[in-house]
């Protein structure tokens, strides 16, 4: 069974660093794209990034470029999405899910999501 | 990058009900369109992908249309657990984008 099983809820202060993690298991993980998606309290999705783990090739969104990093482990089929420097506006859920393939830029499976609280 | 008006923004229906939710691209898109369900708290799930695919596992009550710029999700027979937002995503560019989503209530 196919699985992305996220880190649990963070709560930080503003300025501080972040990284969170998506671990997948029940597939290849380094044979499949792994997305990243941001959804603000009561807003929709918004598309962040993207990394296959087999080499590590990452494209971001023009929105987060700078802004975040994302990265992975393959050897132990981990991926992640971090903040250098915290604010408040990063207030959201972050969902992983793997890529489809390589023909559709489609997420098929999800993460349970993780809530990063920023606040002073 | 690729615009996505997705409309309404929300509808209220019953059980039993014939849904139809479109999207509108602001370029040609060919195919490149995904259907997806999130239900409150939880993660989005696809429905369906090269706008009428339906990903395994999903009832056959969903379907999804048109190529271009113009697309439809249907829900032929509305049932309780489809009360939920449904988002749109363009991949036809390099930049994937959603739509600002629907949310299906009870009425």
């Amino acid at each position: 069974e196919v699985q992305l099983v996220q880190s649990g809820a963070e709560v930080k202060k503003p300025g501080e660093s972040l990284k969170i993690s998506c671990k997948g298991s029940g597939y290849s993980f380094t044979s499949y794209w792994i997305g990243w998606v941001r959804q603000m309290p009561g807003k929709g999705l918004e598309w962040m990034g993207i990394i296959y783990p087999g080499d590590s090739d990452t494209r971001y969104s023009p929105s987060f470029q700078g802004q975040v990093t994302i990265s992975a482990d393959k050897s132990i089929s981990t991926a992640y999405l971090q903040w250098s420097s915290l604010k408040a506006s990063d207030t959201a859920m972050y969902y992983c899910a793997r890529r489809i393939g390589e023909q559709w830029l489609v997420l098929d499976y999800w993460g349970q999501g993780t809530l990063v609280t920023v606040s002073s | 990058a690729i615009r996505i008006t997705q409309s309404p923004s929300s509808l209220s229906a019953s059980t039993g009900d014939r849904v139809t939710i479109t999207c509108r691209a602001s370029q040609g898109i060919s195919s490149y369109l995904a259907w997806y369900q999130q239900k409150p708290g939880k993660a989005p799930k696809l429905l369906i992908y090269a706008a009428s695919t339906l990903q395994s596992g999903v009832p056959s009550r969903f379907s999804g249309s048109g190529s271009g710029t113009d697309f439809t999700l249907t829900i032929s027979c509305l049932q309780s657990e489809d009360f939920a937002t449904y988002y749109c995503q363009q991949y036809y560019s390099y930049l994937p984008t959603f739509g600002q989503g629907t949310k299906v209530e009870i009425k």
